[in-house]
This record gives structure tokens, C-alpha cells and sequence, in this order.
């Protein structure tokens, strides 16, 4: 079946550090894979996604994610972490048909 | 362009209550998903449309949930009875179609609480 796991429920990084969030996934197939972000009493908005190709994707607000399948993973990073990028992050695996298997999530904190 | 527009934001029942959700999705998506969130938990698929027909209810509990999607654009979901079990974030999502490569487009849901 498929799932994904986030293994850090909780994170904490200074402003300006740089930031790498897991996440690992089981899926039979090439997978289409993606990472949200869920701020406090909004919507999830999503970073940046991979179907195919180049197995470094960019996303916005200065976010990458590295597919890798050999260790079939989807880690999500950032340079320089800024105090408004805490928030909850969300990675997903499309499980056919478009339906979206999201891992627990991981909770972003940011010290100043 | 205005997103997805979820109502009420916030709703609290006591439980053995009905309570309905309503959702509006981007126009012209003709995918629309209700995806349940509990506490510390990332969202579960709870029913997707494809214009008016659901194509995947397997994981809403049929017992006391409902939902629909007349004319296939927006939403209603419904629970009754209510148990405390049900609190959580009930989270609306809609596509342009159900490829797998389709963005899915989240509103910012509705939180319940079961007294």
C-alpha cells in the first residue's frame, strides 16, 4: 500500500539556517510526489511538485525538493530559513486516480 | 480568482447533532475532494467528484456521512449523527480534472468541534 513518512514531527532552526525536511514514500509505481505548506487557520498551498525529469525541482518561495529513488525519498529544503516560513509541511504521493496520500507532517519553528 | 471558499470556518456541536460543511470550488475545476484532518495528522481523502458523480467514496463513513455535489459545482457535506470522534478539520480541495498531475487547490477548512 502506499504511505509516506515524515520521520520529524518537530523542527526548530534559527533564522537564516538552512533547513531540510524528510520525507520517505512507498509506492509501486513511478510516483508523483509533492510537498505543502499549512500555515495556522489556512488552507494547504502547495511548494513544489515532481512528475518526471530532472529529480531537482524548485519550487516558490526559495523551497527545492531532490527525488531519490534508490532511497525513495522527496526531501524538501531551503538555504536560508526565514521567521514566516514556520508553518506545518506537508509531503504527499499521488496514490492513482489523484488521490493524495499525505504524510503526518512535520512543524516548523523559527528562532530569531 | 478567487480560491476555495469553505463554510463556516469554525462550527461547534454537540454531539448526536447534525452539521453540514459547504464548499465552492475554483470555477471551472470539475474535481472536487473532501479530505478529512485530525489533530497532528495530515489530511485523509474522504470523497472526490468528478463533475456531479462521486467516483471515490470508499473511505466516508457511510453511516452517518453524506455528501454531494448537485449541478457539479459546489458542495455539501454533511454528518449526522455528530460523535466526538468527529472533531476535526474538514478540508475542501478541487482540480481542474483527476489526472494525476492536476494541482489540487485546498481552502482553508472548516474546523469542528464535538462537545
Amino acid at each position: 500500500a502506499q504511505s509516506v513518512t515524515q520521520p520529524d514531527i518537530h523542527i526548530t532552526v534559527s533564522e537564516g539556517a538552512s533547513l531540510e525536511l524528510r520525507c520517505n514514500y512507498s509506492y509501486g509505481a513511478t510516483p508523483y510526489l509533492f510537498w505543502y505548506v499549512q500555515s495556522p487557520g489556512q488552507g494547504l498551498q502547495l511548494l513544489l511538485k515532481y512528475f518526471s525529469g530532472d529529480t531537482l525541482v524548485q519550487g516558490i518561495k526559495g523551497f527545492e525538493a531532490e527525488f531519490k529513488r534508490s532511497q525513495s525519498s522527496f526531501n524538501l529544503r531551503k538555504p536560508s530559513v526565514h521567521w514566516s516560513d514556520a508553518a506545518e509541511y506537508f509531503c504527499a504521493v499521488n496514490g492513482g486516480y489523484n488521490k493524495l496520500i499525505f504524510g503526518a507532517g512535520t512543524r516548523l519553528a523559527v528562532h530569531p | 480568482e478567487a480560491g476555495v471558499v469553505q463554510s463556516p470556518r469554525y462550527k461547534i456541536i454537540e454531539k448526536k447533532q447534525p452539521v453540514a460543511f459547504w464548499c465552492n470550488p475554483i470555477s471551472g475545476h470539475n474535481t472536487l475532494y473532501w479530505y478529512l484532518q485530525n489533530l497532528g495528522q495530515g489530511p485523509e481523502l474522504l470523497i472526490r467528484y468528478e463533475n456531479e458523480e462521486a467516483v471515490d467514496d470508499s473511505q466516508l463513513p457511510k453511516d452517518r456521512f453524506s455528501a454531494e455535489r448537485l449541478k457539479g459545482v459546489d458542495s455539501t457535506l454533511k454528518i449526522q449523527p455528530a460523535e466526538l470522534g468527529d472533531s476535526a478539520v474538514y478540508l475542501c480541495a478541487s482540480s481542474l480534472e483527476a489526472g494525476g498531475s492536476n494541482e489540487q487547490f485546498f481552502g482553508p477548512g472548516t474546523r469542528l468541534t464535538v462537545l
